[in-house]
């Protein structure tokens, strides 16, 4: 089975602040975990993935996301947010080669000026 | 030059209509999804084709049936439309190989069912 926590509903920080979006999970087998992001009326936007390797990922946008298997989580961190960054935020759990991707709930990030 | 995209943006119809939503790609992938959006932002997979052939069919009501006549099209047809399908459908696409899973969505078809 496979599955994503995002324990937050949503996250505010301040401009410039770093940002901080939560996902644990929860897998049997070798996690395939990713990071989308959402923009308002706009599709989902493929940020990052950790597959094998490096437990820390970089991504677009100045993104980066921590692969930690005694925590299970993959947390999305960003050093210096941005008004533009505020948006929703999924991650997901994709094994390879499944066919699927399932995604947590989504965080709304709001980043205050 | 849009690389996945979906028509109509809107759709606005009373109960008990068919109505259709296209999706299109043109990135050459093989394998397409179709996702549901309700409004607590909650995605959920409907379907998938690989190359025209259907690989994934989760719990959808038979009213929802996808057609992909080509491995470059998936559309949804929705028969017998009910209140609790309003949504966001959301139509993607998937390369293969070392970019497994990583999906290239739609801007999305927002339904209204009045």
């Amino acid at each position: 089975a496979q599955s994503v926590a995002q324990p937050e509903d949503q996250v505010n920080v301040a401009e410039g602040n770093p940002l901080t979006v939560k996902c644990t999970y929860s897998v049997s087998g070798n996690p395939y975990l990713f990071w989308y992001v959402q923009y308002p009326n706009r599709g989902l936007q493929f940020l990052l993935k950790y597959i094998t390797g490096d437990n820390l990922v970089k991504g677009s946008y100045g993104f980066e996301a921590e692969f930690n298997k005694s925590q299970t989580s993959f947390h999305l961190k960003k050093p210096s947010a941005l008004v533009s960054d505020s948006a929703l935020y999924f991650c997901a759990d994709g094994g390879y080669g499944n066919n699927r991707l399932a995604f947590g709930k989504g965080n709304q990030v709001v980043v205050i000026p | 030059d849009t690389a996945v995209s979906q028509t109509p943006k809107y759709l606005v119809t009373q109960m008990g209509n068919d109505k259709s939503i296209k999706c299109e790609q043109n990135l050459g992938h093989d394998t397409m999804y179709w996702y549901k959006q309700d409004s607590k932002k909650f995605l959920k997979i409907m379907f998938s084709y690989n190359n025209k052939e259907l690989i994934i069919n989760e719990t959808v009501p038979n009213r929802f049936s996808p057609k992909s006549p080509d491995k470059a099209h998936l559309n949804l047809h929705i028969n017998s439309l009910e209140l609790g399908d309003s949504a966001v459908y959301f139509c993607a696409s998937r390369a293969g190989g070392r970019e497994a899973n990583v999906l290239t969505f739609g801007a999305g078809s927002r339904l209204t069912v009045l």
